[in-house]
């Protein structure tokens, strides 16, 4: 299973942008890149997800390397509610070993600072 | 539209009991994925179903089970129940994984 890389914590400022690094050198192909938040006591919740091309949507945005080998999630103007656990996952479905599984890691844990 | 839920939110059992969990997918969704979530370990992937047929199982003993129905609903189940069996247990459902996942807000089972 291809891994990434996350730092383990991240400190932001309310109302500033925040950028969340992966590095994910191993990955292949066809492997999407997925990021999910876990806020607490909660189950962790879809932000976004790309494979080759960058990525907007209403609660992020997703920059990838031209190598995919790392990534950035990106959120535009940090909110207390933003406060989480960030995983970077990669989602490959080929073969029945990776259908319907993510491999989360340890996660980056953002604090927001009002 | 209704998210995933899954029932109990909390459930307290003794060691040597079993457990039946259930989840309720987005109606549409066809996969359903389970997940055991605990400090030391974090999310761990257990199994996932596709149209009442278990496509892939994590690395989990065979006291952890589930099962699919017609309408997509899903049961896990866990049998002589550890100690270390008390976790957040997820699950997560998906129209393709292309498309994401959505997860529920789990079941917190703790085993006495």
């Amino acid at each position: 299973d291809a891994k990434t890389t996350q730092p383990n914590s991240m400190e932001s400022n309310e109302e500033e942008p925040v950028h969340l690094p992966c590095n994910h050198s191993t990955i292949s192909g066809t492997d999407y890149i997925h990021w999910y938040r876990q806020l607490p006591s909660q189950g962790p919740e879809y932000v976004i997800h790309g494979l080759t091309s960058n990525v907007n949507n209403r609660m992020a945005s997703l920059a990838i390397a031209e190598d995919r080998k790392s990534s950035t999630l990106i959120l535009h103007r940090a909110t207390l509610r933003d406060a989480a656990v960030y995983y970077c996952i990669l989602s490959n479905e080929g073969g029945s070993s990776n259908t319907g599984k993510l491999i989360f890691g340890q996660g980056t844990t953002l604090q927001v600072k009002p | 539209k209704a998210g995933v839920t899954q029932t109990p939110r909390y459930l307290i059992k003794t060691r040597g009991q079993q457990v039946t969990l259930s989840c309720s997918p987005i109606s549409g969704h066809r996969s359903v994925s389970w997940y055991q979530q605990t400090p030391g370990q974090g999310l761990q992937f257990l199994f996932e179903y596709f149209s009442e047929t278990q496509r892939n199982k994590g690395n989990f003993p065979g006291r952890f089970s589930g099962r699919q129905f017609s309408n997509s609903r899903s049961e896990m189940n866990v049998s002589t129940l550890e100690l270390g069996d008390s976790a957040l247990y997820l699950c997560a459902s998906s129209s393709g994984y292309r498309a994401g996942y959505t997860f529920g807000s789990g079941t917190r089972l703790t085993v006495v």
